[in-house]
C-alpha cells in the first residue's frame, strides 16, 4: 500500500496564482520530501521537512508538515507556466529496518496556463 | 558536475533476452537504489544498496538482480525480460548520513516486446 497519497489528482491553475498540494501518510516518519518530475525525466529534489519541524520555505515554496494529522501540503506561489510538471511526496521512515528508503506517491499533475 | 547517469535512455528488446541498465554516480554516495515507475502506480523500488557488497530487495525485486563492486556503479540486470517489465526505470542516490535528499537519474525507458 502508498506510504504517501498526495490530493488532488491533477490541478489546472492559471500563471500568477498559487498552487497548493496535500499529501497524506500512514506511519511515523523520519522526514517528508517534495519533488518534482518534467514529463519523462527524472525527479528533482525540491525540499526536504522533518519529522520535528512544522513549515519550511525555499524560495516560492512552502511546505507544512503536521504530524498529528499525518499530512503535508506543498504551497507554489505565484505559479509560473515553468511550473508545469508532476509533484510528488516522499517519506522516509528513518532507521527502521534494513533499509531507508523512500516511498513515493503517485503524484499530482500541476498544469499551470500562460 | 554531481549526477546520476543512466544508460540506456532508451531500449527495445525482445523477452527472454538478457539486458543491463548501467548506472553510475559521481557523488561518492553510499547508498543506491533503483526504481520503477508505472502509470497509476507511481514509484516503486526494486533494489537498493547500502555500501559496496550490500544489496537487499525492495519492493518489487522480482526478474530483477544488482550487484555492487564499486562505489560508483550498481548496475540492473534483466536475466530474462517480459513484457511486464516494460516501465520507466530510475536509479537514485545519497548520502546515508544525508537522508533523503536523493539525486535522481533522468531514467530509461525500457520496452519489452
Amino acid at each position: 500500500s502508498q506510504q504517501g497519497e498526495e490530493d488532488p489528482q491533477a490541478l489546472s491553475i492559471q500563471e500568477g496564482e498559487n498552487a497548493t498540494m496535500n499529501c497524506s501518510y500512514k506511519t511515523s516518519i523520519n522526514n517528508l520530501q517534495w519533488y518534482r518530475q518534467n514529463s519523462g525525466r527524472g525527479l528533482v529534489h525540491l525540499i526536504l521537512i522533518r519529522s520535528n519541524e512544522r513549515e519550511k520555505h525555499s524560495g516560492r515554496l512552502r511546505v507544512t508538515l503536521d504530524t498529528s494529522k499525518k499530512s503535508s501540503s506543498l504551497l507554489i506561489t505565484a505559479s509560473r507556466a515553468a511550473d508545469t510538471a508532476s509533484y510528488f511526496c516522499a517519506t522516509d521512515l528513518g532507521w527502521a529496518g534494513a533499509n531507508s528508503k523512500l516511498t513515493f506517491g503517485k503524484g499530482i499533475t500541476l498544469s499551470v496556463r500562460p | 558536475e554531481a549526477q546520476v547517469t543512466q544508460n540506456p535512455r532508451y531500449l527495445i528488446t525482445v523477452t527472454g533476452k538478457k539486458l543491463t541498465v548501467t548506472c553510475s554516480q559521481n557523488m561518492n554516495h553510499e547508498y543506491m537504489s533503483w526504481y520503477r515507475q508505472d502509470p497509476g502506480l507511481g514509484l516503486r523500488q526494486i533494489y537498493y544498496s547500502m555500501n559496496v557488497e550490500v544489496t537487499d530487495k525492495g519492493d518489487v525485486p522480482e526478474g530483477y538482480k544488482v550487484s555492487r563492486k564499486e562505489k560508483r556503479n550498481f548496475p540492473l540486470i534483466l536475466e530474462s525480460p517480459s513484457p511486464n517489465q516494460t516501465s520507466l526505470y530510475f536509479c537514485a542516490s545519497s548520502l546515508l548520513g544525508n537522508r533523503g535528499n536523493y539525486t535522481f537519474g533522468s531514467g530509461t525507458r525500457l520496452t519489452v516486446v
